[in-house]
Order: structure tokens, then C-alpha cells, then sequence
């Protein structure tokens, strides 16, 4: 079965920086786009960054842009979210998900990892 | 950027009664609409996609309609799993959600 596990989370001061990754198994990882999403404490969701299958094309939400960068590596079926410049209002639990092959929407996601951005 | 609205905020059911979720999208997704049920402390679940499309294992309880800019989900004869938080998102431009609508035990 599909299986997204993530680590990296953590607590970080504002200004530095942090990287979250996402292990995939149970799919062909190598033919799926990927995304962050993340969600502020009691609030709601917020789609953070999408690569395609091939890592080529990328895309960011306009709070994060210049900011994050997402990645992958195929080789070892795993996606990256590389965050700098980390602010206050960027602490939330960010998901790692996956979007079906083909149809556009979201199908899993993972267990999601805490980052909590504080002085 | 397309905007998505839910309503009600909260919803107030009673087990066996039947929920429904609104959800207005600020300009046309054609059917690009997705729902997702979240619990505390859990990961977002896939309910239904193509606005009207139950994902893998979804009870037949859940159903979802609409095109173009006005969408809703259906939980017929609510069952205790159920009181959750409800959100819609669209995937025709770009990916945004709507607010979610709690639905709680009356």
C-alpha cells in the first residue's frame, strides 16, 4: 500500500533554516507529482509547493516563494522540502502528498511533521 | 487566484440525520473539485474527487455534486467516525481549499 513517511520536523529559530523529507513506498514514485501542504495550528490547509514526476517543472505559493525550495530524488523514491529564512507564521504541520497519476487531485498523504518557528 | 467558500462554519447533526456541506469556488473549476475529512491529530483522507467520485474505500454514505462554481457534499445517516472537519479544494488552477465546516454531534 502507499506509504509516505516523513521526518525532519522540528523547533527552529526565525531566520534559519530546516529540511523536511518524504520516504514513498508503495507506488511508482518515479511517475507521480508531489506536493506540501501544510496546516497553521486550529487553521486550515494550505497547499505550499508542487514538482512534477521528472522534478522539472515547480511551482510555490506566493507566501513561500524565494523561500522554499521543493525537490526530489527518484533514485531514492523521496521528495524534499528545503526551508530558509523560516518566519513565525511559517510554524504548522507541513504534509507530504501525493497526487494521483493522470487526474490532478490529491490521493495520500502523510502523517505530516511539526515545525515550530520561535525565538 | 480561485477562491473557495464553505458553509456552515460548524454543522450540528445527530447521529442518523443527514449533513450537508456548500461549497462556492470565485470562478468556474468545471468538476476539478476534491473533498477531504480530517480528525484530530490525523492527516487530511481523500473522500471524493472529479466533484462527484467516491475515492477507495468511501462508504456510499458520502456523495458529492455540483459543477462550475457550486459544489456539495452529502453524509447521509451520519455515523459517530463521521463528526469530523470537512474540506473542499480545487485543482482546476493552481490548488486552494476551502475553510472547512465542523460537523459536531448535536
Amino acid at each position: 500500500q502507499v506509504q509516505l513517511v516523513q521526518s525532519g520536523g522540528g523547533v527552529v529559530r526565525p531566520g534559519r533554516s530546516l529540511r523536511l523529507s518524504c520516504a514513498a513506498s508503495g507506488f511508482s514514485f518515479t511517475t507521480n507529482a508531489m506536493f506540501w501542504v501544510r496546516q497553521a495550528p486550529d487553521k486550515g490547509l494550505e497547499w505550499v509547493a508542487f514538482i512534477s514526476y521528472d522534478g522539472v517543472t515547480k511551482h510555490y505559493a506566493d507566501s513561500v516563494k524565494g523561500r522554499f525550495t521543493i525537490s526530489r530524488d527518484n533514485s531514492r523514491d523521496t521528495l524534499y522540502l528545503q526551508m530558509n529564512s523560516l518566519r513565525p507564521d511559517d510554524t504548522a504541520v507541513y504534509y507530504c502528498v501525493k497526487e494521483r497519476g493522470g487526474y490532478g487531485h490529491f490521493d495520500h498523504w502523510g502523517q505530516g511533521t511539526l515545525v515550530t518557528v520561535s525565538s | 487566484d480561485i477562491m473557495m467558500a464553505q458553509s456552515p462554519a460548524t454543522l450540528a447533526v445527530s447521529p442518523g440525520d443527514v449533513a450537508t456541506v456548500s461549497c462556492r469556488a470565485s470562478q468556474s473549476v468545471s468538476n476539478n473539485l476534491a473533498w477531504f475529512q480530517q480528525k484530530p491529530g490525523q492527516a487530511p483522507r481523500l473522500l471524493i474527487y472529479r466533484a462527484s467520485t467516491r475515492a477507495t474505500g468511501v462508504p456510499a454514505r458520502f456523495s458529492g455534486s455540483g459543477s462550475g462554481t457550486e459544489f456539495t457534499l452529502t453524509i447521509s445517516s451520519l455515523q459517530s467516525e463521521d463528526f469530523a472537519i470537512y474540506y473542499c479544494q480545487q485543482y482546476s488552477r493552481w490548488w486552494t481549499f476551502g475553510q472547512g465546516t465542523k460537523v459536531e454531534i448535536k
